[in-house]
């Protein structure tokens, strides 16, 4: 069965305080590994997609890291308006649909 | 362009009434899925339809559940004799193409009282 644990569960940080955030998974096939993020009373925003292990990308202060096992999303400076929760998904080229699997997400609180 | 819609944006209904939510893809995406979202827990897929093809229900809860998507378009989906455990946020994605990121409409808050 697909799985996707993330971690913390909650962030505090100060504005300019970088750190990463994890999402390790297990799949029958990777075909894609997802990131969104999640206002408040709103659907997912996509961040990023990753395919295979090795790949990077990045997007203003965020950068997402893929390996065999997880994935990182590393914020540089965070500002009070990336407060979020992120959500980390697999896609799984064994299963029909192609449906998401998600992980629990980590809510993120960024301090002025 | 146009996002993903979805209708109503709060639905508040008495236990044992049938409830309709309706979603609007992203126009030219031939791939719809439906997604739950409860509190304490991660969003959970319901169903995917792709095209013409057979529809993916496998993450269907029960059988009070069931979506059809006319058209190829607008998707509905319904629920019969609500539970209040089926109290959540119903979301709603659309990808150009299966297997395709998918984006996300801003979802339906459904409350059984």
């Amino acid at each position: 069965e697909d799985q996707v644990t993330q971690s913390p569960e909650a962030l505090r940080l100060q504005e300019g305080e970088s750190s990463s955030l994890n999402c390790s998974y297990t799949v029958s096939g990777l075909r894609g590994l997802f990131w969104y993020r999640q206002d408040p009373g709103k659907g997912p925003e996509f961040l990023f997609t990753l395919y295979s292990a090795g790949e990077e990308k990045e997007k203003e202060r965020l950068k997402a890291t893929l390996t065999k096992k997880e994935s990182f999303l590393h914020i540089t400076a965070p500002k009070p308006e990336d407060s979020a929760t992120y959500l980390c998904a697999v896609q799984s080229s064994m299963e029909y649909g192609n449906k998401l699997v998600f992980g629990a997400g980590t809510i993120l609180r960024v301090k002025s | 362009g146009a996002g993903v819609s979805q209708s109503p944006s709060n639905k508040v209904t008495e236990k044992g009434k049938d409830v309709e939510l309706r979603c609007d893809p992203i126009s030219g995406h031939t791939a719809l899925y439906w997604y739950r979202q409860s509190l304490g827990q991660g969003l959970e897929f319901l169903i995917y339809f792709q095209g013409n093809s057979a529809p993916d229900k496998s993450g269907l809860p029960s059988d009070r559940f069931s979506a059809e998507r006319t058209g190829g378009s607008v998707s509905t989906l319904t629920i019969q004799r609500t539970q209040q455990e089926d109290s959540a946020v119903y979301l709603c994605a659309s990808s150009a193409i299966s297997a395709e990121t998918q984006y996300f409409g801003p979802g339906t808050r459904l409350l059984v009282l």
